[in-house]
């Protein structure tokens, strides 16, 4: 049972939009930056957003990120089928004093 | 080019240890934090293990605080796990990744992984 808790699998077709939602609680979202991790198949992850919705260099701008409360969402539009992979969330937990992720998301571009 | 090489991985039957290695380039090492990053086979990500710049700072998951010691050296560069006690439940891929700490904790390069099996 992971901490932050995402939906186990989303699906859209390509060139739509796709949110991934990411619950937790204050100890870790509601009181710290939410980052985001893209793992494509068989590769390790890569940071994708950080700061709640701060892209890092190089990273395509059809990814966003928002926080609200204890929740936060990734979102991707103009999906292609290279955006197939799992999504994580992340954040600081204060109470367990380290990083807890979420269960993941594996997305599928149909 | 920044460059996180992790080796050290392999079978090992319960109750044993392993020492994991991660040799980083690219960039000052003794200026980041360091993590160990775990995933057992079709699971999520866990964060393991991390380490302060110096060496000072040592913080864990609850699952292998007394089992598992983080360490660097930072003459070479490089970023150490000791695993004892090793259970079934450790089998994963580990990762080494930089912890960067200024506007959130994230981790902004990741190596490409060693495999840790724990079995009879």
């Amino acid at each position: 049972q992971s901490v932050l808790t995402q939906p186990p699998s989303v699906s859209e077709a390509p060139r739509q939009r796709v949110t991934i939602s990411c619950s937790g609680s204050s100890s870790n979202i509601g009181n710290n930056a939410v980052n985001w991790y893209q793992q494509l198949p068989g590769k390790a992850p890569k940071l994708l957003i950080y700061y709640d919705d701060l892209l890092p260099s190089g990273v395509s701008d059809r990814f966003s990120g928002s926080k609200s409360g204890t929740s936060a969402s990734l979102a991707i539009s103009g999906l292609q089928s290279e955006d197939e992979a799992d999504y994580y969330c992340a954040a600081w937990d204060d109470r367990l004093n380290g990083v807890v992720f979420g269960g993941g998301t594996k997305l599928t571009v149909l | 080019e920044v460059q996180l090489v992790e080796s050290g991985g392999g079978l090992v039957q319960p109750g044993g240890s392993l020492r994991l290695s991660c040799a980083a380039s690219g960039f000052t090492f003794s200026s980041y934090w360091m993590s160990w990053v775990r995933q057992a086979p079709g699971k999520g990500l866990e964060w393991v293990a991390n380490i302060k710049q110096d060496g000072s700072e040592k913080y864990y998951v609850d699952s292998v605080k007394g089992r598992f010691t983080i360490s660097r050296d930072n003459a070479k560069n490089s970023l150490y796990l000791q695993m004892n006690s090793l259970r079934a439940e450790d089998t994963a891929v580990y990762y080494c990744a930089r912890e960067l700490r200024d506007y959130s904790n994230r981790f902004d390069y990741w190596g490409q992984g060693t495999l840790v099996t724990v079995s009879s």
